[in-house]
């Protein structure tokens, strides 16, 4: 089945570091440019991070630039967020999204996983 | 960064009726570099339309995508109860920005 499964979430303090995690399966992880886009509770769509498929070309959303780090593993079809100095503006569900060969569109959605930033 | 405004917040219909969406850009987006997704409570966003207007696989032929530049639409002929939902325009031409969101509910 081709899916994607995050998690890592959980309710963690403000300052404090968090690592998501997702799990791709049922096609060719490393043919793929992967991303992280978040929701807000109640809230739209925010792009968070992006990674080619070679490691090769990163890219960061300016409100989590410097503290947030994306990378991937295609040896274990993982994609990885590494989110320190947490704010509580980075609560949210947050996505793990697969990008289309051709463009900058995503095509598979994971259903997310919840990050809460909360004393 | 190109900022995506979609209108109108809520659209309030009933099944059968025919509904039309806007998502406006504040600069021209290359390429029609435009995509739109379905997100229902709970669940992650479906992609509906890439390219502007071209229909996604698996999307019925109820939706469809039109426009260029700053302006794009996406129009369902003929709501279907399963079409009440938010949608969510994205481009792609310049980064990746979303539409705050139009919600489609039922009248």
């Amino acid at each position: 089945e081709v899916q994607l499964v995050e998690s890592g979430g959980g309710l963690v303090q403000p300052g404090r570091s968090l690592r998501l995690s997702c799990a791709a399966s049922g096609f060719t992880f490393d043919d793929y440019a992967m991303h992280w886009v978040r929701q807000a509770p109640g809230k739209g769509l925010e792009w968070v991070s992006g990674i080619s498929w070679n490691s090769g070309s990163i890219g960061y959303a300016d409100s989590v630039k410097g503290r947030f780090t994306i990378s991937r593993d295609n040896a274990k079809n993982s994609l990885y967020l590494q989110m320190n100095s947490l704010r509580a503006e980075d609560t949210a569900l947050y996505y793990c999204a697969k990008r289309v060969a051709t463009g900058g569109y995503f095509d598979l959605w994971g259903r997310g996983t919840l990050v809460t930033v909360s004393s | 960064e190109i900022v995506l405004t979609q209108s109108p917040g809520t659209l309030s219909l009933s099944p059968g009726e025919r509904a039309t969406l806007s998502c406006r850009a504040s600069q021209s987006v290359s390429s029609s570099y435009l995509a739109w997704y379905q997100q229902k409570p709970g669940q992650a966003p479906r992609l509906l339309i890439y390219g502007a207007s071209s229909r996604a696989t698996g999307i019925p032929d109820r939706f469809s995508g039109s426009g260029s530049g700053t302006d794009f639409t996406l129009t369902i002929s003929r709501l279907e109860p399963e079409d009440f939902a938010v949608y969510y325009c994205q481009q792609y031409g310049s980064s990746l920005t979303f539409g705050q969101g139009t919600k489609v509910e039922i009248k």
